[in-house]
């Protein structure tokens, strides 16, 4: 079955201790991205990445950092996560390397992180 | 900037009504657009994408449409049921790979 699997699905951190969520796809995608969802806000983008160790900045990349080592994978790391960092975040993939939208899009479960 | 807006935010409707929520845009400069379900407490799920060449695509009792010149795009639901209540989701892609999204409508359809 095609999919997009996050861990964890929820997550309750004290600030300033470092976290990690994972993403795994299994559609040998090569774009792959993270965005965050926010009441009156909408889903921002964080990062994106085009394939293999290619990533680049979405909307609001700031305290966040990613790798792309292998093309299943896309983890999502905070550093030194803070409060305004509290969110539900998604991880997503589509199959084409000239960006998300070009094809359908799959998306993860989601990750609610509360950073108290 | 690329914005988009949906409207309406929240719309309740019986069961069997056809519908039309809608979805604009403010920089007609796009490649395509893709509307997206979801589900309290679960991802998005794509319904239907439509490429800048298209005018419209359908899947099952789902249609939607494209008017780049005006920014607009509308997603009709045909004989809608209890089980399309969710929260439906456009998004826009241009010239760069970070998409925009709406801020969504929730749909409930009530027996």
């Amino acid at each position: 079955e095609a999919q997009v699997t996050q861990n964890p699905r929820y997550l309750i951190t004290v600030t300033g201790k470092k976290l990690t969520v994972t993403c795994s796809q299994n559609m040998n995608h090569e774009y792959m991205s993270w965005y965050r969802q926010d009441p009156g806000l909408g889903l921002r983008q964080i990062y994106y990445s085009m394939n293999v160790e290619v990533t680049d900045k979405g909307d609001v990349p700031e305290g966040y950092k990613v790798s792309r080592k292998e093309k299943r994978n896309f983890p999502l790391i905070l550093e030194s996560p803070s409060p305004n960092q509290t969110s539900l975040y998604f991880c997503a993939s589509s199959t084409t390397g000239t960006g998300f939208m070009n094809t359908e899009a799959f998306f993860g479960q989601g990750t609610r992180l509360t950073v108290v | 900037k690329q914005e988009v807006t949906q409207i309406p935010a929240a719309l309740s409707v019986p069961e069997g009504e056809n519908l039309v929520l809608n979805c604009s845009f403010t920089d007609s400069a796009i490649y395509n657009l893709q509307w997206f379900r979801q589900d309290p407490g679960k991802g998005l799920t794509s319904l239907l994408l439509i490429q800048s060449s298209q005018r419209e695509q359908t899947s099952g009792r789902l249609n939607a449409s494209l008017d780049k010149s005006s920014g607009r795009s509308t997603l009709y639901i045909a004989a809608s049921q209890p089980g399309d209540s969710a929260t439906y989701l456009c998004a826009v892609g241009g010239g760069s790979y970070i998409p925009t999204f709406g801020r969504g409508t929730s749909l409930i359809v009530h027996p």
